[in-house]
């Protein structure tokens, strides 16, 4: 499985974008990008998947370069509902074990 | 459609009881999970399940036994409770292979443990 170090916070302010990066370097070739969001007492939830190049949702955009070795999950204009941890994963669909990091504490301040 | 239901949800024990976590999904997944996260930290893997009737060890096993005997759900066990084993416990769900959004996990609510 793939190791990912990510930062362990961030801090912003509402309407400002903001990008995290995850670093996966033994990222295999078969390998997902995975990014959830965890509100505090809540489990995570999937926020957006992308294997290369550029993946947007109605939530996030994911760049991947070439070489896969990272990702930055990127948030458009956020608000303070955006205050959340983010785990970066890595893995394919045949991976059952599935580890989560520290993942990083983004807060957002008016 | 509930999703991923853990019962029950709050839970106090005193060291040395014993309980049993369930953990119920109406999606037909095949992998289930479970997690413990600590207060400020991240989810760690306890132990995980690839199908009725299997069971493997994650990160932290030590203290925890699991059974899935029926596909939908996945019980997670403390034969004897410790104060260290309190927690927040995650159980979640995953399609293995042709799921809409690869190894998508699904999430329950959480069961807050505290062990005295």
């Amino acid at each position: 499985l793939a190791k990912t170090t990510q930062p362990i916070s961030m801090d912003s302010y509402e309407g400002q974008e903001v990008n995290i990066t995850c670093s996966h370097n033994n990222i295999a070739t078969n390998d997902y990008i995975t990014w959830y969001q965890q509100f505090p007492s809540q489990g995570p939830r999937f926020i957006i998947q992308g294997y290369k190049t550029k993946v947007t949702n109605e939530v996030a955009s994911l760049f991947i370069p070439a070489d896969r070795k990272s990702s930055t999950l990127s948030l458009p204009r956020v608000s303070l509902s955006d205050t959340a941890v983010y785990y970066c994963l890595v893995g394919n669909s045949s991976a059952s074990k599935i580890i989560f990091g520290s993942g990083t504490r983004l807060s957002i301040r008016p | 459609n509930a999703g991923v239901t853990q019962t029950p949800k709050f839970r106090v024990l005193k060291t040395g009881q014993s309980m049993t976590l369930l953990c119920a999904q109406d999606m037909n997944h095949e992998y289930m999970y479970w997690y413990r996260q600590d207060p400020g930290m991240g989810l760690r893997l306890i132990h995980y399940s690839v199908g009725e009737g299997t069971t493997a060890k994650g990160e932290v096993p030590d203290g925890y036994n699991v059974s899935r005997l029926k596909k939908q759900n996945f019980l997670l066990g403390l034969e004897s409770a410790a104060p260290s084993q309190t927690s927040v416990y995650f159980c979640a769900s995953s399609y293995d292979t042709g799921g809409p959004r690869t190894g998508e996990l699904f999430f329950g609510e959480g069961s807050r443990l505290t062990v005295l």
